[in-house]
């Protein structure tokens, strides 16, 4: 089947330090990848994507790459900011399944100054 | 333009009663899903359409739940005989068509509370 299997939280970093959020999957054929993004009290919205092996997505600093050869989209920021004090969901959609999300069950992360 | 709307934001209901939930699509968006955002469960996937037809309903839990969408565009979550384990963020999301790794643009969500 098809699954994401992601990091488990809650993370708690001082300001200034380096993120990594571990992603992996499980997919039926060639997935497209994502990370989502909910700050408190807000809907979930698209941090960053890659639809092929080796593509690097990256988005307000952070980045992942597109690893088929370790089924991985591991989530990184050279230097976390309290503003991203947020729940990341990983996440991978397939064409033969109506391109419907599969999510991670997400990782909460608390940037402290 | 204007994004994914949903309504209520909000419904808390009595055990046994039935719940509509509505999702208002980005205008032109042709693909919409239903997803379930519980504590300990994370998000999962309920339905999907593509214009008005919904080929998997696979994710529905039960047949409590039904949905439907009318004209392309506005879909509307039933919940049947609600119960206290539907209590849950229901979210909607639309996307368009084309290639693969299309964006999904979510709503707010409507938070379900079932006493």
């Amino acid at each position: 089947g098809n699954s994401v299997t992601q990091m488990e939280g809650p993370v708690t970093l001082s300001e200034e330090a380096f993120l990594t959020i571990n992603c992996t999957y499980t997919a039926t054929g060639y997935p497209s990848l994502f990370w989502y993004v909910q700050y408190p009290g807000e809907g979930l919205q698209l941090l960053l994507k890659a639809t092929k092996a080796d593509d690097k997505g990256s988005n307000k600093g952070f980045e992942a790459t597109y690893r088929k050869e370790t089924t991985s989209f591991h989530l990184e920021k050279g230097s976390v900011q309290v503003s991203d004090s947020a729940v990341y969901f990983c996440a991978l959609s397939l064409p033969n399944t109506g391109n419907q999300f599969y999510f991670g069950t997400g990782t909460s992360l608390t940037v402290i100054p | 333009g204007a994004g994914v709307s949903q309504s209520p934001s909000n419904k808390v209901t009595e055990k046994g009663k039935d719940v509509e939930l509505r999702c208002d699509p980005i205008s032109g968006h042709t693909a919409l899903y239903w997803y379930r955002q519980s504590l300990g469960q994370g998000l999962e996937f309920l339905i999907y359409f593509q214009g008005n037809s919904a080929p998997d309903k696979s994710g529905l839990p039960s047949d409590r739940f039904s949905a439907e969408r009318t004209g392309g565009s506005v879909s509307t979550l039933t919940i049947q005989r609600t119960q206290q384990e539907d209590s849950a963020v229901y979210l909607c999301a639309s996307s368009s068509t084309g290639t693969r790794g299309r964006e999904q643009y979510f709503g707010p969500g409507t938070r379900l509370t079932v006493t």
